[in-house]
């Protein structure tokens, strides 16, 4: 199976503050890594796509970018409601795996 | 509008089975793939398996392989999944999703969990 690590696994940071979240592969998965939010009590909601489209709807603070191995989430400028946590995801190869999150909560 | 709801919480006593609904609306419910992630309490995110109802192809992750099972029936626009032999570890949230765009990569849309508890 493909493994996905992610790293931090937490961070505390300020509204206003650039983001970023790396995750990385056990293999190349060319560019089929996916990004997701999860808030408490809630069910996943997709960010990214393809390693670096934004899905509609998606504020253009969130980006994806990568390939290969090594990926990353940046978000530009922290917002109240981006706290939570977030976890990368390919499909590359059956079966598909996530990352282990990392959460941003407040500093 | 895409909803996927799903059947209520259970309660179930170890050894058990347990099986869990997820009803589509929206969109032709053949044109796309569903998958079953599950999440245990203050854990992350597991990918269990999914299905593709045109082709009645399902996958698994292996550590799944000999107990879960994915189930579509098309006439109702409903997916299940069937989990045996249940553990007090597999006390989850578990999530239906469905992709956006028929590649079955990433998921969009996703239902609203189903709280499985196992215990004595």
């Amino acid at each position: 199976d493909i493994q996905m690590t992610q790293s931090p696994s937490s961070l505390s940071a300020s509204v206003g503050d650039r983001v970023t979240i790396t995750c990385r592969a056990s293999e190349d998965i060319s560019n089929y890594v996916y990004w997701y939010q999860q808030k408490p009590g809630k069910a996943p909601e997709l960010l990214t796509y393809g390693a670096s489209r934004s899905q509609s709807g998606v504020s253009g603070r969130f980006s994806g970018s990568g390939s290969g191995t090594d990926f990353t989430l940046t978000i530009s400028s922290l917002q109240p409601e981006d706290f939570a946590t977030y976890y990368c995801h390919q499909s590359y190869r059956v079966p598909f795996t996530f990352g282990p999150g990392t959460k941003v909560d407040l500093k | 509008q895409v909803h996927l709801v799903q059947s209520g919480a259970d309660v179930k006593r170890p050894g058990s089975s347990v099986k869990v609904s997820c009803k589509a609306s929206g969109g032709n419910f053949n044109s796309y793939t569903y998958a079953w992630v599950r999440q245990a309490p203050g854990q992350g995110l597991e990918w269990m398996g999914r299905i593709i109802p045109i082709l009645g192809v399902t996958n698994y992750a292996q550590k799944f392989q000999d107990r879960f099972t994915i189930t579509a029936d098309k006439s109702t626009s409903t997916a299940y999944m069937e989990l045996s032999g249940l553990r007090s570890d597999d006390t989850a949230v578990y999530y239906c999703a469905r992709d956006g765009d028929g590649s079955g990569n990433y998921y969009n849309f996703w239902g609203q969990g189903t709280l499985v508890t196992v215990s004595s």
